[in-house]
């Protein structure tokens, strides 16, 4: 069976400091992995987007890597700001027998929350 | 300019009753989605429609019947609304079922009293 396990469930950390949110899966045939951000009382918005070959990918002060061997990928956030307050969740697309991707898992999301 | 559109934002109905959601999107994509959020923020995801067609029923009860007029529009039509159909309902869109980035609506919350 499918599976994305996030971890924590929660965090909180203080406004400038770094953090680290944990996603594990079981999804096969892999396509691609993405995370995304919600905050409160909005849609949630794409942050990165990465394919089996690639292990690294930055959009600003956010980071993803992936291995696909561990099939784990981590989210890393520099200098926490407090608009990084939100849910952050790890979305694995399985690859469909057409060829092209279907089936998507969703992780249960790390809700994180930057104090001042 | 919006990308994806929901309406309404807010809806609140009795038990029993029939109610319609609806979303719209103006970004060429070819594959819409309905997605459920209940009160412990697990997006599950309900429905998607890939050029009008129905390619994902995650086994949602029979009440729920998404309508495709076009693929710019995917609309939820829900029947004899029960207490447990209470959540934050997200329509969303992207190019291909599951390639590339989805981008969601702003979300409608449905209340059951």
């Amino acid at each position: 069976k499918n599976q994305v396990e996030q971890s924590p469930q929660s965090l909180i950390i203080l406004e400038g400091k770094n953090c680290t949110l944990q996603c594990n899966y079981t999804v096969s045939p892999f396509s691609n992995l993405r995370w995304y951000k919600q905050d409160t009382g909005r849609g949630p918005v794409s942050l990165t987007i990465m394919t089996f070959s690639e292990n690294t990918k930055s959009n600003g002060r956010y980071t993803a890597t992936l291995d696909a061997d561990t099939k784990q990928s981590s989210l890393h956030i520099t200098a926490s700001q407090l608009s990084d307050s939100a849910s952050y969740i790890c979305v694995v697309s399985a690859r469909g027998s057409g060829g092209g991707a279907d089936g998507l898992t969703f992780g249960k999301g790390t809700h994180l929350i930057i104090q001042p | 300019d919006t990308a994806v559109s929901q309406t309404p934002k807010y809806l609140v109905t009795q038990m029993g009753n029939d109610k319609s959601i609806k979303c719209e999107q103006n970004l060429g994509h070819d594959t819409m989605y309905w997605y459920k959020q209940d009160s412990k923020k697990f997006l599950k995801i309900m429905f998607s429609y890939n050029n009008k067609e129905l390619i994902i029923n995650e086994t949602v009860p029979n009440r729920f019947s998404p309508k495709s007029p076009d693929k710019a529009h995917l609309n939820l039509h829900i029947n004899s609304l029960e207490l447990g159909d209470s959540a934050v309902y997200f329509c969303a869109s992207s190019l291909a079922l599951g390639l590339g980035e989805q981008y969601f609506g702003p979300g409608t919350r449905l209340t059951v009293t």
